[in-house]
């Protein structure tokens, strides 16, 4: 069954102090890997997308990567308007192309 | 680019009574529209898959019949919650991709229905 496992499930941090969210995914035939950005009352805002091993994207303080079985979101130097829900999801190369999504890290970055 | 629009951005209506959410996309054309719900801090639940000019395809457990989709442009896809009801208060988001098969959505800012 495909499966996406975001862990930790909140994760508080001082301003400055890098650390890394993690998505764990089963999927049969990755097609894509998404993480987006969610604030409180909002819809999520795309930030990246990864398609293999191996892969990198960068955007200001973060940085996904990817493996064959999880990807990383690493924060480095957070601010505290970095503070928001990470959403992962993953699309499966069968089964109508679904897009799952995890259930998210909710991130505080205190001052 | 890839910005995508809902209106309104909250609701309250009265037990009973229908209401219509409307998204678009505005910067591209969406061959696919989602729409989900979302409960106070869970992630997002799917309801139902548009593709433009042809019949959504709801999740099992959505009621067809009470969330209806119509996906009339590539950049218009309406959520139409009929006969509403205080359990269907919740926060509705859209999503559009532009490509029907792989690819990146775009979120809406989310509408948040409050039935009374």
């Amino acid at each position: 069954e495909d499966q996406v496992t975001q862990s930790p499930e909140a994760l508080r941090l001082q301003e400055g102090e890098s650390s890394s969210l993690n998505c764990s995914y089963t999927v049969s035939g990755l097609r894509g890997l998404f993480w987006y950005r969610q604030d409180p009352g909002k819809g999520p805002e795309f930030l990246f997308t990864l398609y293999s091993a191996g892969e990198e994207k960068e955007k200001e303080r973060l940085k996904a990567t990817l493996t064959k079985k999880e990807s990383f979101l690493h924060i480095t130097a957070p601010k505290p308007e970095d503070s928001a829900t990470y959403l992962c999801a993953v699309q499966a190369g069968t089964g109508g192309f679904k897009t799952i999504f995890g259930a998210g890290t909710r991130l505080f970055v205190k001052a | 680019g890839a910005v995508v629009s809902q209106h309104p951005s909250w609701v309250i209506c009265k037990s009973g009574t229908s209401v219509k959410i409307e998204c678009r996309s505005l910067d591209f054309q969406a061959t696919t529209m989602f729409w989900y719900r979302q409960f106070p801090k869970q992630s997002l639940m799917l309801m139902a898959t548009s593709n433009e000019g042809s019949k959504a395809t709801y999740e099992q457990g959505v009621e067809k019949d009470k969330f209806l989709i119509n996906h009339a442009s590539l950049t218009l896809s309406t959520l139409t919650v009929t006969s509403a009801h205080p359990e269907d208060s919740s926060f509705y988001i859209c999503s559009a991709r532009v490509d029907r098969g792989h690819g990146e959505q775009y979120f809406g800012p989310g509408t948040r229905l409050t039935v009374t």
